[in-house]
């Protein structure tokens, strides 16, 4: 799977838009990009995937630049309870098989007052 | 609701004992399983790949004695830490497929050796 790179950490104020950036470079055609978060002593929790297209869901949007090298997961209004590490990860998808995920080290993000 | 849980969420022993974890998919049935563990201000770290059915898959520097793992069903998953050390404190978090598409995660067991 590709490998991926993000910021160490990024504060947010409280009402404002999140743009957590990840660039993936060396991703090839059949890789998705999936965006997992993690709150502090928590599992972590599934956020959005995409191959190609923008995606939108009831906890963020994910735009993907056009040559896919890069994305950015915007959670368009942070709450305090959206702080947390924010992983972006690369995988293929093969029908019929379960396949793991490889975590980097993820954004910090830290929604302010 | 979750739809992955594990049991205990937090656990103390003693060093030289052995620690069960059990990882449940709640409403899925899910033949394969995967088991992290996450030292602090680390990420997440794939430990092996529970089977169920067959001999779990472990991954390079994971000694397969000491992580002991057992996919008896498809709804349950069990971690066995033997002859626990204190450098085994860790954060330890399963993982479970549904479909293609999404993995869910336990919440964890945080494992303090002591």
């Amino acid at each position: 799977d590709a490998k991926t790179t993000q910021p160490p950490s990024m504060d947010c104020a409280e009402g404002r838009a999140a743009n957590l950036p990840c660039n993936h470079s060396t991703i090839s055609g059949n890789e998705y990009v999936y965006w997992y978060r993690q709150i502090h002593s928590q599992g972590p929790q599934y956020i959005i995937h995409g191959l190609k297209n923008n995606e939108t869901n009831e906890m963020a949007s994910l735009i993907i630049t056009e040559d896919r090298k890069s994305s950015t997961l915007i959670l368009p209004h942070a709450t305090l309870r959206d702080t947390a590490v924010y992983y972006c990860i690369v995988r293929t998808l093969q029908t019929g098989t379960a396949s793991k995920l490889t975590f980097g080290t993820g954004t910090r993000l830290q929604v302010t007052l | 609701g979750a739809v992955v849980s594990q049991h205990p969420s937090w656990v103390i022993c003693k060093s030289g004992t052995s620690v069960k974890i059990e990882c449940r998919s709640l409403d899925f049935q899910a033949t394969t399983m995967f088991w992290y563990r996450q030292f602090p201000k680390q990420s997440l770290m794939l430990m092996a790949t529970s089977n169920e059915g067959s001999k779990a898959t472990y991954e390079q520097g994971v000694e397969k004695d000491k992580f002991l793992i057992n996919h008896a069903s498809l709804t349950l998953s069990t971690l066995t830490v033997t002859s626990a050390h204190p450098e085994d404190s860790s954060f330890y978090i399963c993982s479970a497929p549904r479909g293609d598409i999404t993995q869910y995660f336990g919440p964890g067991t945080r494992l303090t050796v002591l």
